[in-house]
C-alpha cells in the first residue's frame, strides 16, 4: 500500500504568521510530489509542483522535499485569511510513465485567525 | 478550471440504477482521470485513461467502468449504483506521459438513496 499521511489538523495560525504543512509518503520510489488547495466545496486547484530535493519557492509559498526522509512540507509566509482551506499533498506513485497517477493524502485543514 | 466541465454537477439516484457522468477537456490532454472524494480517504483514483480506447485501473475500481471515444470526453459509468458509491466525483487531465501537473474539474456530487 502506498501511503501518503498528512496531519489533518485543523491547523490554526494567526494572519501574518508562517503556517507549515507536513506531509510524508511511504514509496521510496516517488518522483514527483505535488501541493493542492481546496476550498470548501471545491474542486482541488493546484499550488506548488516539487521534483527534486530542497526548496522551491513561488510568492508566498514554499516546497521543500527531502527524498532521503520521505517528506515533503509546504511553508505559506504572510498567511491572510484568504488561505485558509484544506491542503492535500499527493505524490506520484506510478514509476511506468503512465501519466500522472496520484496518491493522495486525506489533507490538512489550515484556519488563519484574524 | 482549465477546460474541464463535468456533467451532472449533482444528481441524485435510487440504488441499482446505472448512472453516467461526463468529463469533457478543451485542452487536448492525453490523459484523464477519475477520482472519488470522501471524509477520512481523500482523493482516491477510480480509473485513468492514457488515451482514446485506452484506460486502466485505479485502486478503488470496483464497480466502476469508464469509456473515451474521443480525447476530450471520458465517461464514468457505475453499472447498478449503490449507497457506497455516493460521494463527490472529480475529473482530472494532465498533458504528457511525464509526471506533471494535473488539473481538477469542479466535481459532480452524486448521491445514491
Amino acid at each position: 500500500q502506498k501511503e501518503v499521511e498528512q496531519n489533518s489538523g485543523p491547523l490554526s495560525v494567526p494572519e501574518g504568521a508562517i503556517a507549515s504543512l507536513n506531509c510524508t509518503y511511504s514509496d521510496r520510489g516517488s518522483q514527483s510530489f505535488f501541493w493542492y488547495r481546496q476550498y470548501s466545496g471545491k474542486s482541488p486547484e493546484l499550488i506548488m509542483s516539487i521534483y527534486s530535493n530542497g526548496d522551491k519557492e513561488d510568492g508566498r509559498f514554499t516546497a521543500q522535499l527531502n527524498k532521503a526522509s520521505q517528506y515533503v512540507s509546504l511553508l505559506i509566509r504572510d498567511s491572510q485569511p484568504s488561505d485558509s482551506a484544506t491542503y492535500l499533498c499527493a505524490v506520484n506513485t506510478d514509476h511506468t510513465g503512465g501519466g500522472n497517477k496520484l496518491t493522495f493524502g486525506t489533507g490538512t485543514q489550515l484556519k488563519v485567525e484574524l | 478550471d482549465a477546460g474541464i466541465t463535468q456533467s451532472p454537477r449533482h444528481k441524485v439516484t435510487e440504488t441499482g440504477t446505472p448512472v453516467t457522468l461526463r468529463c469533457h477537456q478543451t485542452e487536448n490532454h492525453r490523459y484523464m482521470y477519475w477520482y472519488r472524494q470522501d471524509p477520512g480517504h481523500g482523493l482516491r483514483l477510480i480509473h485513468y485513461s492514457y488515451g482514446v480506447k485506452d484506460t486502466d485501473k485505479g485502486e478503488v475500481s470496483d464497480g466502476y467502468s469508464v469509456s473515451r471515444s474521443k480525447t476530450e470526453d471520458f465517461l464514468l459509468t457505475l453499472e447498478s449504483a449503490t449507497s457506497s458509491q455516493t460521494s463527490v466525483y472529480f475529473c482530472a487531465i494532465s498533458e504528457s506521459r511525464l509526471p506533471t501537473e494535473a488539473f481538477f474539474g469542479q466535481g459532480t456530487r452524486l448521491t445514491v438513496v
